[in-house]
């Protein structure tokens, strides 16, 4: 099972709007609404941020949204802030031996 | 609110065996899967397994002859042992909880970087 694609990094200026890209496959992305999304900041543990493709847990900000098509699932980000400077993961759940894979991370700077 | 804590040597032989312990607070470790997760050195994340609180597991096949992970209830504790190590099992070991309705982990410990050198 191959990681999930994303881009290397994904820049915008503070208040701006950006978006998280995360290609797969029709065995994880495209065949199963199970994407989720994880901010990670060096040395603290990741935290959830979006799950089941477009839900928020409480406590996470209405900035960060989540959506699918086809085989690709996006995160956006809105208004983007300095404190959302991280490392982003998409992760998704596979109908193979391999249980769950994850993306190959998004670094996000704020210009 | 739960929290996930690592522990374990840092340093690892070649060919010897890791052992990390994930300690929950907060809450009980029963009624929800639990998982290690790894990101080596410059890379990205990799899924290792997951453990129920009855015992039942679940290994990444590309790490399964090698992985076990188990359980201790009465500790509030999971672990993960790794065999026949090299140097590409360096990584940063993080476990997780594992909402196992649609697969997402929502805890995370903050990880414990392990290497392997002699």
């Amino acid at each position: 099972q191959s990681a999930l694609t994303q881009p290397a990094s994904v820049s915008g200026s503070p208040g701006q709007s950006i978006t998280i890209s995360c290609t797969g496959t029709s065995s994880d992305v495209g065949g199963y609404d199970y994407v989720s999304w994880y901010q990670h900041h060096p040395g603290k543990a990741p935290k959830l941020m979006i799950y089941d493709v477009s839900n928020r847990p409480s406590g996470v900000s209405d900035r960060f949204s989540g959506s699918k098509s086809g085989n690709t699932a996006s995160l956006t980000i809105s208004g983007l802030q300095a404190e959302d400077e991280a490392e982003y993961y998409c992760g998704s759940y596979t109908g193979g031996s391999t249980l769950f894979v994850f993306g190959t991370g998004t670094k996000v700077t704020a210009l | 609110q739960v929290q996930l804590q690592e522990s374990g040597p840092g340093l690892v032989k070649p060919s010897g065996t890791l052992s990390l312990i994930c300690t929950v607070s907060g809450g009980s470790i029963s009624t929800y899967y639990w998982s290690w997760i790894r990101q080596p050195p410059g890379k990205g994340l990799e899924w290792i397994g997951h453990i129920y609180y009855s015992g039942t597991s679940r290994y990444n096949p590309s790490l399964e002859s090698r992985v076990t992970i188990s359980i201790d209830t009465s500790k509030n504790q999971f672990s993960l042992k790794l065999s026949s190590v090299t140097a590409a099992d360096t990584a940063v070991y993080y476990c997780a909880r594992v909402q196992m309705a649609t697969i997402f982990m929502d805890v995370w410990g903050e990880g414990t970087t392990v290497t392997v050198s002699s």
